[in-house]
């Protein structure tokens, strides 16, 4: 399937260091999201990012995508305790309206 | 409403039951998703609206699961002769039009726990 997978499953940093979270995919795509779901909660929209655009910034986040490598990253910079959440990145299939969403990155953020 | 809204936020039930969650998603909204989320792990879609078209039912695990959506907005997914394997959030989302470079709006999602 399209599913994708995001790594690593969790990260756990100190306030004001940068978080990277990757995600990998499977075949081509039109188009990537990236959400947040606060635990209990439903998700975020964060960022979407198109297949011809290789990077995108969105105040502290910052996108990247490699089609070649079938990956893409998630940037939050000077992170902060209320960053703390779970991570996931959304693709569609080259053709339909489904969306793909990974398992997830677990981010803890320690003040 | 401003947002997407679920009902109810926590079901219990026994196995064999049937259940019915209920979304209500954002007004205009044309395009609408149900997913399930199992503990720790990602979303799996179950089944997609948008508009007057027939709904991508490819994603619902089994006959014992049906959705229906009334006038292009109210959803109910219901759920046949619950099994514990059905415990699970189920989450809905809404977009404005379908297609994945539309954001989608989730609701908070219910929790039905099959006992």
């Amino acid at each position: 399937s399209q599913q994708g997978e995001e790594d690593p499953q969790a990260l756990s940093i100190q306030e004001g260091e940068n978080a990277t979270m990757n995600c990998s995919y499977k075949t081509s795509i039109n188009n990537l999201q990236w959400y947040r779901q606060n635990s209990g909660r439903g998700l975020v929209h964060l960022i979407l990012i198109r297949s011809n655009e290789r990077e995108k910034h969105s105040g502290r986040l910052r996108v990247t995508l490699d089609t070649s490598k079938k990956s893409s990253s998630l940037l939050i910079t000077a992170s902060r305790a209320a960053d703390t959440a779970s991570y996931f990145c959304a693709t569609d299939a080259d053709t339909g309206n489904q969306f793909y969403f990974g398992t997830g990155t677990s981010l803890t953020v320690i003040p | 409403g401003a947002g997407v809204s679920q009902s109810p936020s926590n079901k219990v039930t026994e196995k064999g039951k049937d259940v019915e969650l209920r979304c209500d998603p954002i007004s205009g909204h044309t395009a609408l998703y149900w997913y399930r989320q199992s503990l720790g792990q990602g979303l799996e879609f179950l089944i997609y609206f948008q508009g007057n078209s027939a709904p991508d039912k490819s994603g619902l695990p089994s006959d014992r699961f049906s959705a229906e959506r009334t006038g292009g907005s109210v959803s109910t997914l219901t759920i046949q002769r619950t099994q514990q394997e059905d415990s699970a959030v189920y989450l809905c989302a809404s977009s404005l039009e379908s297609g994945s470079r539309n954001e989608q709006f989730f609701g908070p999602g219910t929790r039905l726990t099959v006992l």
